[in-house]
């Protein structure tokens, strides 16, 4: 079957920085996704990984291992605004989303 | 980037009603619309796919007959929620995939729709 394993919550304090882990199981596999999803609204794109490596965009950065099937988003120097979930999606052969349940991310000052 | 709106934002009625949800893509065409339903705490959970002029596909477990999705244009579709009651109450959004070439994986979402049925 298909299933997407992320953590359901981690803490850390503001400035720090954070590494959420996603691990994914597809039938066949078009890219990994993540989102960011603020408390009563839709989730906005963060990014999107479909070859091996690391993905940097300002201080967000998202890695991807297909060959183990695992992905991380990680954020720098956190701010309070990045109090959020965040959903790990991988695609399948079908073009269609898989996704996880979504990491709740707390900041604490 | 990609617009996606909906409209209503939020919708009360009372038990038995039906709703209707609208989801477009203005600035660009949409070959498919997806139809998600997120309860508090959990994560998305896909309902329906859509492609513009053909029938949807449901997930299982969601009733066709109830959830009523027409995708008429390739920038339209629409989700309807028949004869709601207070366990359809739930937040709704839609994502859009893009037609032109070298955009077929990123979905694009719109802002949701916030369902309370009393």
């Amino acid at each position: 079957g298909q299933n997407i394993d992320q953590p359901t919550e981690m803490t850390a304090t503001e400035g720090a920085i954070v590494q959420i882990n996603c691990t994914y199981q597809t039938s066949g596999f078009n890219g990994l996704f993540w989102y960011q999803q603020h408390a009563g609204e839709a989730p906005t794109f963060l990014s999107y990984n479909v070859l091996d490596g690391l993905e940097e965009k300002g201080r967000f950065s998202s890695f991807l291992s297909r060959s183990k099937g695992y992905s991380y988003l990680l954020l720098k120097e956190l701010q309070m605004k990045d109090s959020a979930s965040y959903l790990c999606a991988a695609m399948d052969s079908n073009y269609q989303l898989i996704w996880g349940a979504g990491t709740k991310l707390i900041i604490k000052p | 980037g990609a617009v996606v709106s909906q409209h209503p934002s939020r919708v009360i009625c009372k038990s038995g009603t039906s709703v209707k949800i609208e989801c477009r893509s203005l600035d660009f065409q949409a070959t498919t619309m997806f139809w998600y339903r997120q309860f508090p705490k959990q994560s998305l959970m896909l309902m329906a796919t859509s492609n513009e002029g053909s029938k949807a596909t449901y997930e299982q477990g969601v009733e066709k007959d109830k959830f009523l999705i027409n995708h008429a244009s390739l920038t339209l579709s629409t989700l309807t929620v028949t004869s709601a009651h207070p366990e359809d109450s739930s937040f709704y959004i839609c994502s859009a995939r893009s037609q032109a070439s070298g955009d077929l994986n990123e979905q694009f979402f719109g802002p949701g729709t916030r369902l309370t049925v009393l």
